[in-house]
């Protein structure tokens, strides 16, 4: 069966620093991956996806991804974490078996430290 | 433009009592989410409507649920002789065809609470 697995339920940067999440799924061919962000009392909204094409894919708020088929990973980072990126993220793929439903991670909670 | 909108945003109830919540997709999004959201399940899909048409309705948990989309506009969300175990933020989200290539829009989500 897919699955997703986001490695850290939180994880805590300083404001500056290099934010990186990981995600990790499972799949027999390649997937279309996902990330969200939800911010306190707020909805999710999308970062980013990959489909097809370039594995580097470049989304909103500085957050960029790759895709590493070998790895079956898809990890989240940014250059220099600000105190507004302080959301919780969730990473998702695509069931192979559906055309419309994704398979979600538990999600990671990202702290940021003045 | 205005995002999907859900209502209310908070609702606390009392065990045994009916809950409708409500969403507005965004206009011209003919694909419409109802997620929960807790804790310890994370994020579950509910039900999928497409065009107004219930397309997946396998993860409603059990009868005491009902989703209707009456038209284009709207969606509610029921919830009969509610328990506990109920309590969870219960989110919309709305997109164009074809998912899941097309961005899903999330509305606040509605708190439910169930005392």
């Amino acid at each position: 069966a897919q699955s997703v697995t986001q490695l850290g339920s939180h994880v805590s940067v300083s404001e500056g620093a290099l934010v990186l999440l990981r995600c990790n799924y499972s799949s027999s061919v390649p997937p279309y991956l996902f990330w969200y962000v939800q911010y306190p009392n707020q909805g999710l909204q999308l970062l980013l996806k990959y489909t097809t094409g370039a594995t580097l894919v470049k989304g909103i708020n500085g957050f960029e991804a790759e895709f590493k088929k070998s790895e079956t990973s898809f990890h989240l980072t940014k250059p220099s974490a600000h105190m507004s990126d302080a959301a919780e993220y969730f990473c998702a793929v695509r069931r192979l078996d559906s055309n419309y439903q994704l398979i979600w991670g538990a999600g990671t909670k990202l702290i940021i430290k003045p | 433009d205005a995002g999907v909108i859900q209502s209310p945003r908070h609702e606390v109830t009392e065990m045994g009592q009916e809950v409708t919540l409500r969403c507005k997709p965004i206009s011209g999004h003919n694909s419409l989410f109802w997620y929960r959201q807790t804790m310890m399940r994370g994020l579950e899909l509910l039900i999928y409507f497409n065009n107004n048409v219930p397309i997946d309705d396998s993860g409603m948990p059990e009868d005491r649920f009902s989703a209707k989309m009456p038209n284009a506009s709207f969606s509610t969300l029921k919830i009969q002789r509610t328990q506990q175990e109920d309590s969870a933020v219960y989110l919309c989200a709305s997109s164009l065809d074809p998912v899941p290539l097309e961005t899903q829009y999330f509305g606040p989500g509605t708190r439910l609470l169930v005392l």
